[in-house]
């Protein structure tokens, strides 16, 4: 059974640094073919994809959030660190990690995430 | 401004069926599987379709998924007040400049 679960603080200051921790069961990221995701969801808005780490460290990030993201692995802890920079308070989000459905044919695509933590809501504020 | 583009709402009484529509263009849906994800109110959004049509183990048979073109269709068939709940569409976006997973705005579901 693959479980995820979120953990980091509940509030941030403008400019401060956001490190966000994942950690899972269930299966590894050192793994051929595995990958997490990091999802954020600000109050009452859509989903919005920030980034993707695989098993070979392979990783990606959301075009217009790249400069800020840095996304990490600690396969030995089972767990995944996300650090967003120069945090605003449009940041304020609930943010989710996810394991991915990936496919390596060549390159490396993750179309779906199966499951979901249950989220951490981030607040940005002064 | 979502990549995918999703009708805000839809409505439809209980025992009948509804379509939430999902556009895209040739780098994303044209040429990846979609996926479709409910999200109840205060809860972390789960996976109902992948690959366009393929639903995870538990999912019932009254949700189904189609992709055509650039375009996919999530279906709902036999309504339940317990549908009521916003509907994502995902895919992957195979873009040189903006390589990723992309979602729609999201479809608020409402049973009359």
């Amino acid at each position: 059974q693959i479980t995820l679960k979120e953990s980091g603080p509940t509030l941030v200051k403008p400019t401060q640094t956001l490190t966000l921790t994942c950690t899972f069961s269930g299966f590894s990221l050192s793994t051929s073919g595995v990958g997490v995701g990091w999802i954020r969801q600000p109050p009452g808005k859509a989903l919005e994809w920030l980034a993707l780490i695989y098993w070979n460290d392979d990783k990606r990030y959301s075009p217009s959030l790249k400069s800020r993201l840095t996304i990490t692995k600690d396969t030995s802890k089972n767990q995944v660190v996300l650090t967003m920079t120069n945090m605003d308070p449009v940041d304020t989000a609930t943010y989710y990690c996810a394991h991915g459905i990936t496919m390596v044919q060549g390159v490396i695509i993750t179309d779906a995430f199966d499951i979901w933590g249950q989220g951490t809501m981030v607040t940005v504020s002064s | 401004q979502s990549v995918l583009t999703q009708p805000p709402s839809v409505s439809a009484a209980p025992g009948q069926k509804v379509t939430i529509s999902c556009s895209g263009s040739s780098s994303n849906i044209g040429n990846n599987y979609v996926s479709w994800y409910q999200q109840l109110p205060g809860t972390a959004p789960k996976l109902l379709i992948y690959e366009n049509n393929k639903r995870p183990s538990g999912i019932p048979d009254r949700f189904s998924g189609s992709k055509s073109g650039t375009s996919a269709t999530l279906g709902i068939t036999g309504l339940q007040t317990g549908d009521e709940a916003d509907y994502y569409c995902g895919t992957w976006d195979s873009s040189l400049s903006a390589e990723g997973v992309v979602f729609g705005g999201g479809t608020k579901l409402t049973v009359l």
